[in-house]
């Protein structure tokens, strides 16, 4: 089945650092989403990619689906505490797996005051 | 407030229960799904229902017995668990179960099994 690979597993960073975090696979897919989980809740929709090189802003976040359709990334400027979370990506169809998400592992932030 | 809203929160249940985890959408969509989240591993999609069909059965168990009776509802019936059952059950919706349609989760049902 599909796989993603996403790094890095875990980041510490201060309070005002920049963040970035991706996501690779050996498949293609037709849509990048970017989820993020807070403890005691369920993953929350930030960003979503709809087309190969796209680049796309949500605040103080931005993210781009890779024109070989086989990644993705995740930057987060001038972070803050509120930051912190589990980030996950999400490939979504291309090939068999039409309408179908695949996750991947989660990168675990934590930003220091 | 997400749109998707999940009870209960949190269930302890012992191996031999019956018991039933419940979703309710107010997003007006048409696709509803069951995850399943444990520690350290990606979100396992269990089942996916469009139109109140049943269109993915992920190689669950059949402990498990989703239950669709309208767009907005989506059930979980649980019996006879297992130890390793025990995780965050997360239900999500679309507007489709189709590509280029988001999925919205609710917060989720921590289960536990003694």
């Amino acid at each position: 089945g599909q796989q993603l690979n996403q790094s890095p597993q875990s980041m510490f960073i201060q309070e005002g650092e920049d963040v970035s975090m991706n996501c690779t696979s050996s498949s293609i897919f037709n849509t990048w989403l970017w989820y993020k989980q807070d403890p005691g809740e369920g993953p929350v929709l930030l960003i979503a990619l709809y087309k190969a090189g796209e680049l796309t802003s949500n605040g103080r976040l931005t993210a781009q689906f890779g024109i070989t359709r086989k990644d993705s990334f995740l930057n987060i400027s001038a972070s803050i505490p509120s930051d912190v979370g589990i980030y996950f990506c999400a490939g979504q169809g291309g090939g068999t797996s039409y309408g179908k998400l695949t996750f991947g592992q989660g990168t675990i932030l934590t930003v220091h005051p | 407030e997400t749109g998707v809203t999940q009870t209960p929160r949190h269930l302890v249940m012992g191996m031999t229960n019956k018991k039933s985890l419940k979703c309710e959408q107010h997003l007006g969509h048409n696709a509803m799904y069951w995850y399943k989240q444990s520690a350290k591993k990606p979100l396992e999609l269990m089942f996916v229902y469009n139109f109140k069909e049943q269109t993915e059965n992920n190689s669950v168990p059949s402990r498990f017995s989703p239950e669709c009776p309208n767009s907005s509802h989506l059930f979980l019936h649980l019996h006879t668990l297992q130890p390793e059952d025990s995780a965050l059950y997360l239900c999500a919706s679309s507007q489709g179960d189709r590509d280029y349609q988001p999925q919205h989760f609710g917060d989720g049902t921590r289960l536990s099994i003694l």
